[in-house]
């Protein structure tokens, strides 16, 4: 079945740092591939996507750039803020079907001032 | 705007009790997403709605659990004779969907569920 593999955390980096948070996946197809975040007390939130290979999905700063080659899908932020520090969540959904979402377990992310 | 609502919010209940968690989702959403999460684990998928109909359950989703969707309105999921092992987080997607096509899933705030 589909899975999705994200690196372990938590990150911790200063205020102003280069962050990626890498993800891979295993899946028939061609899947969409989501970003989502959960700041501390509130639900899940779409923080980006892409629907096809070589799409760039972007948002708050935020992107990442489905590579099929590579079966990636790595979250990158030139320069994170304290306000940032949540959990990231990569996930992936077949286009077919009923497109339950697929996640992987999580990266907390902490950055300091 | 409203988005996605799930009540309570939180339940402590006694093992062997039942349950009910409700979720309203945004109007116009005809699918509709019940999810768990367990401490440090993404959301894992446990059941699906288009409209009122339920068309996929996980199986993760025992026979102590069951859903409805009447009207294509709101949801409930009830669980009885809960086990400690049910404690989690119930989270609650809905989105627009055609055949072939899913917009994206806006989630609720959840239900955390303890069972002591």
């Amino acid at each position: 079945g589909d899975s999705v593999t994200q690196m372990e955390g938590p990150v911790t980096l200063s205020e102003e740092a280069f962050l990626t948070i890498n993800c891979t996946y295993t899946a028939t197809g061609y899947p969409s591939l989501f970003w989502y975040v959960q700041y501390p007390g509130e639900g899940l939130q779409l923080l980006l996507k892409a629907t096809k290979a070589d799409d760039k999905g972007s948002n708050k700063g935020f992107e990442a750039t489905y590579r099929k080659e590579t079966t990636s899908f790595h979250l990158e932020k030139g320069s994170v803020q304290v306000s940032d520090s949540a959990v990231y969540f990569c996930a992936l959904t077949q286009n077919s079907g009923y497109s339950t979402l697929t996640f992987g377990k999580g990266t907390m992310l902490l950055v300091s001032p | 705007d409203t988005g996605v609502s799930q009540n309570p919010r939180h339940k402590i209940t006694k093992r062997g009790q039942n349950v009910t968690f409700r979720c309203d989702p945004i109007s116009e959403h005809n699918r509709l997403y019940w999810y768990r999460q367990t401490l440090g684990q993404g959301p894992e998928f446990l059941t699906y709605f288009q409209n009122e109909a339920q068309l996929e359950k996980s199986r993760l989703l025992s026979d102590r659990f069951s859903a409805e969707r009447p009207k294509g309105s709101f949801s409930t999921l009830e669980i009885q004779r809960t086990e400690q092992g049910d404690s989690a987080m119930y989270l609650c997607a809905s989105s627009l969907g055609t055949t072939g096509f899913s917009y994206e899933q806006y989630f609720g705030p959840g239900t955390r569920l303890t069972v002591t």
